[in-house]
């Protein structure tokens, strides 16, 4: 099984300014990684895909990295809103149809 | 949008009593997936299920799980015999392919 580690557990940065988020995993490399928000008592909610032949994917303000030799992924949000404030997941296809979800970063963004 | 619903949104049992937890994934979606969240910590894998079986389980998902797509439509999560550290968050999802789309879950608590 994967062992996945998502940096701090709880990361404030200033509003405008750009949020990282990191993601590192311990045993083979996926086909893909995915990054998920959740915010409280709510069901995670889908934010990006890169597959392990992409370094990099963009969405709006939202990029994500992709290093399969240093087995990291990084999640970016530039110009970050106090909107943005929520917990970010990354989660791992385990080969098969079985995902494994890291513990999540607890972004705050203040204003 | 489509969404993916679960019922109910709270459920309060006995310890030993069965539960049954039902969902609603989008309707053209091919994979489903159960969930469970207890509290504070990560989400965790229970099933997939495609083509009207079990692909993957996790070692969480033992005999006391089950779960059926009974009607084409509904896809639900059995536990019987409850035990108290059943207590938790249980996320359904469904999916096209890679893109989970996660419902409101259910809050089980075992007393």
């Amino acid at each position: 099984s994967q062992k996945i580690e998502q940096n701090s557990e709880a990361l404030n940065i200033q509003e405008g300014k750009t949020a990282t988020l990191t993601c590192n995993y311990t045993n083979y490399s996926p086909a893909y990684l995915q990054w998920y928000r959740q915010d409280p008592g709510r069901g995670p909610v889908f934010l990006l895909l890169i597959r392990e032949n992409e370094k990099e994917k963009r969405k709006e303000r939202l990029k994500v990295t992709f290093d399969t030799t240093l087995k990291q992924s990084l999640f970016h949000i530039t110009a970050s809103q106090p909107a943005d404030s929520a917990t970010y997941l990354c989660a791992l296809e385990g080969g098969g149809n079985q995902f494994y979800f890291g513990t999540g970063t607890s972004l705050t963004v203040i204003p | 949008e489509p969404e993916v619903t679960q019922t109910p949104s709270h459920q309060v049992t006995q310890m030993g009593q069965e539960v049954i937890l039902r969902c609603v994934p989008i309707s053209n979606h091919l994979y489903f997936y159960w969930y469970r969240q207890i509290l504070g910590q990560k989400v965790e894998f229970l099933v997939s299920f495609y083509n009207n079986e079990i692909s993957e389980k996790s070692e969480i998902f033992d005999d006391q799980f089950s779960v059926e797509r009974p009607d084409g439509s509904n896809f639900t999560l059995k536990i019987r015999s409850t035990k108290l550290e059943d207590s938790a968050m249980y996320f359904c999802a469904s999916s096209p392919r890679e893109t989970q789309y996660f419902g409101p879950g259910t809050r089980l608590l075992v007393l």
